[in-house]
């Protein structure tokens, strides 16, 4: 069964930082591109990141650019987002969602439950 | 804004039939497959419908989709009360180089 436990989450100030990440389970994980997608209270989803199998492609929503590090260790079977600079806006629930293959433009197959993010001072 | 369009809101009684319309561009629908996701209250989203209209193992055959040019639809039919929920469009974007979503569609059933 494909699991993907997102953690991290919590209250930071804006300007501050936080590392989410994703414990990937059930599935081989450097065989499959992996993505974030947030979703602020109340709101629609925002895709947020996406990297490749390999980590050889990444890709950022310009909200986040320059800001957020997307990033993989496929021997632990991890998905990280490094978020600096944080504002007001990033603070979301923040999904960990695994494409159907190993491109990154692949639909979003599988989801975690969300980790919560409050940005606030 | 969102990328995709969709209106915001949709209904229907039990047994019905709805569809939700998702209106894109070249850089997205137009030259990409397009991906349908639930997500029901309090709830991670979960993918409906991808590449146009396949349907992953599991997903009641209720549910279709459909793409022409820039717009796809989704297409619920004997709608049901568990079918409650947001529906999302989504494709990735050639210019943009990243996914998009539509601002999701709340179905209600009456």
């Amino acid at each position: 069964e494909v699991q993907l436990v997102e953690s991290g989450g919590g209250l930071v100030k804006p300007g501050g930082s936080l590392r989410l990440s994703c414990a990937a389970s059930g599935f081989t994980f450097s065989s499959y591109s992996m993505n974030w997608v947030r979703q602020a209270p109340g709101k629609g989803l925002e895709w947020v990141s996406s990297i490749s199998n390999s980590g050889s492609y990444i890709y950022y929503a310009d909200s986040v650019k320059g800001r957020f590090t997307i990033s993989r260790d496929n021997a632990k079977n991890s998905l990280y987002l490094q978020m600096n600079s944080l504002r007001a806006e990033d603070m979301a629930v923040y999904y960990c969602a695994r494409g159907d293959g190993d491109y990154v433009s692949s639909p979003l197959e599988y989801w975690g439950q969300g980790t919560l993010v409050t940005v606030s001072s | 804004q969102s990328v995709l369009t969709q209106p915001p809101s949709a209904s229907g009684t039990p047994g019905q039939r709805v569809t939700i319309s998702c209106s894109g561009s070249s850089s997205n629908i137009g030259s990409n497959t397009v991906n349908w996701y639930q997500q029901l209250p309090g709830t991670a989203p979960k993918l409906l419908i991808y590449s146009n209209n396949q349907r992953p193992s599991g997903v009641p055959d209720r549910f279709s989709g459909s793409k022409s040019g820039t717009s796809a639809s989704l297409a619920i039919s004997g709608l049901q009360s568990e079918d409650e929920a947001d529906y999302y469009c989504g494709a990735w974007d050639d210019s943009l180089n990243g996914q998009v979503f539509g601002g999701g569609t709340k179905l209600t059933v009456l």
